[in-house]
């Protein structure tokens, strides 16, 4: 059972918006801010947005990040078939025992 | 360009211990945290450790405390993780990460090493 719930999966045809929630507590999305990662099949986690909505150069302006509260959204637009991965939401928690805390991750398909 | 190469993963019996090692370059070592996660087979991540610059905070996951070491050797550029008493539930591939606290994100992740515990 992961710390932060996402939809197991979500889906978009080319060109479309797709978007992925991630909903946490007040230890850790709602007091710190909020990472999404773009897993590809059989690579490593790469850093897609960090600080809630801030994009690493070279990841294309077409995701987008926003928090509200406790809960945060990654937003894709312009659908692409490289797009078809795991996207996880990670946060600081800053309970007793500070940690990193992930989602359960969301497997999004291009149809 | 950064980079973080992980080695030590191997099969072993459930209650065995295993040493992980990740090599650091393209960037300062010693100026930042470093993290081990882990991803089991077809699963999510789930962090397992922490360990600031200097090794003086270090954090660990509920699941590894007290079986878990990390630890980090900044003139060699290098970080470690001693796994000690392992289950079946350690199965999984290990991710070093690299942390990032101005951004409050791990930026960067190895490639990963896989560690299977069974008999």
């Amino acid at each position: 059972q992961s710390v932060l719930t996402q939809p197991p999966s979500a889906s978009g045809t080319p060109g479309q918006r797709v978007t992925i929630s991630c909903s946490g507590s007040s230890s850790n999305i709602g007091s710190d801010t909020v990472n999404w990662y773009q897993q590809l099949p059989g690579t490593a986690p790469k850093l897609l947005i960090y600080s809630n909505n801030q994009r690493p150069s070279g990841v294309p302006d077409r995701f987008s990040g926003s928090k509200s509260g406790t809960s945060a959204s990654l937003a894709i637009s312009g659908l692409q078939s490289e797009d078809e991965a795991d996207y996880y939401c990670a946060a600081w928690d800053d309970s007793l025992n500070a940690h990193w805390v992930f989602g359960g991750g969301t497997k999004l398909t291009v149809l | 360009e950064v980079q973080l190469v992980e080695s030590g993963g191997g099969l072993v019996q459930p209650g065995g211990s295993l040493r992980l090692s990740c090599a650091a370059s393209g960037f300062t070592f010693s100026s930042y945290s470093m993290n081990w996660v882990r991803q089991a087979p077809g699963k999510g991540l789930e962090w397992v450790s922490y360990i600031s610059s200097s090794s003086s905070t270090i954090y660990y996951a509920d699941s590894v405390k007290g079986r878990f070491t990390i630890s980090r050797d900044n003139a060699k550029n290098s970080l470690y993780l001693q796994m000690n008493s392992l289950r079946a539930e350690d199965t999984g591939v290990y991710y070093c990460a690299r942390d990032r606290r101005q951004w409050l994100a791990i930026d960067y992740w190895g490639q990963g090493t896989l560690v299977t515990v069974s008999s």
